[in-house]
């Protein structure tokens, strides 16, 4: 079965440090990968995404993440972090031969200190 | 904008009691789905439709049901509600896999607490 493992739970980060979370995931087939944020008190949406092409994906914000297929991971990456990043990050993946199950990580909270 | 909508953002139910979350989405999405979201792990599949009349087990079905009778509406039922069933409850919609804009759309969430 598909999972996936994010392995920050909760990163402080002071403002203009950079940001790396982790995300792995378990899954032998192709597959299509997301990002997604939920800011307090907001619903969650989408960061960036990536399905195929430039295994490094720029979203909004000046967030990124790169697909490192023989790693099975997904990183988020950002050169430097604002006190508005304070949010909570989820990973999730697809089998892209799956109808459209999209299965989600644990979440890190990211808290970024002013 | 895309809009989905649910029903309640709080509701407190007593053990045992049959609970109706109701999902609408305003943008003709043939996806629905409901995820849980419980701190330390993350949001978890119960059911998703990809059609009307049409549904599909998540990870974690147990204890609950779904209605998908109009394309824009998409229940999750708590036949027999119990306390470990007390979390936050997203609905979501999106277009069909592989659309170039294809994401998932999410609703406030429903905090449900059952005592």
């Amino acid at each position: 079965a598909q999972s996936v493992s994010q392995h920050n739970h909760h990163v402080i980060l002071s403002e203009a440090a950079s940001l790396e979370l982790g995300c792995n995931y378990s899954y032998g087939g192709t597959v299509n990968l997301f990002w997604y944020v939920q800011y307090p008190g907001q619903h969650l949406q989408l960061l960036l995404k990536y399905f195929s092409g430039d295994p490094l994906v720029k979203g909004i914000k000046g967030f990124e993440a790169e697909f490192i297929k023989s790693k099975f991971s997904f990183n988020l990456r950002k050169p430097s972090v604002q006190w508005s990043d304070t949010a909570e990050y989820f990973c999730a993946v697809r089998s892209s031969s799956n109808t459209g199950k999209l299965i989600f990580g644990q979440g890190t909270t990211l808290q970024v200190k002013p | 904008d895309v809009k989905v909508t649910q029903s309640s953002r709080y509701l407190v139910k007593r053990t045992g009691e049959k609970v109706f979350l109701e999902c609408v989405q305003d943008m003709d999405h043939e996806n629905m789905f409901w995820y849980r979201q419980d701190p330390g792990l993350g949001l978890r599949l119960i059911y998703f439709s990809y059609d009307v009349k049409m549904k599909e087990k998540g990870d974690i079905p147990e204890g609950y049901s779904v209605s998908r009778e109009k394309k824009e509406r998409f229940s999750l039922i708590l036949e027999s509600a119990s306390t470990n069933q007390t979390s936050m409850y997203l609905c979501a919609s999106s277009e069909p896999r592989g659309r170039v804009n294809e994401k998932l759309f999410f609703g406030s969430g429903t905090q449900l607490s059952v005592l």
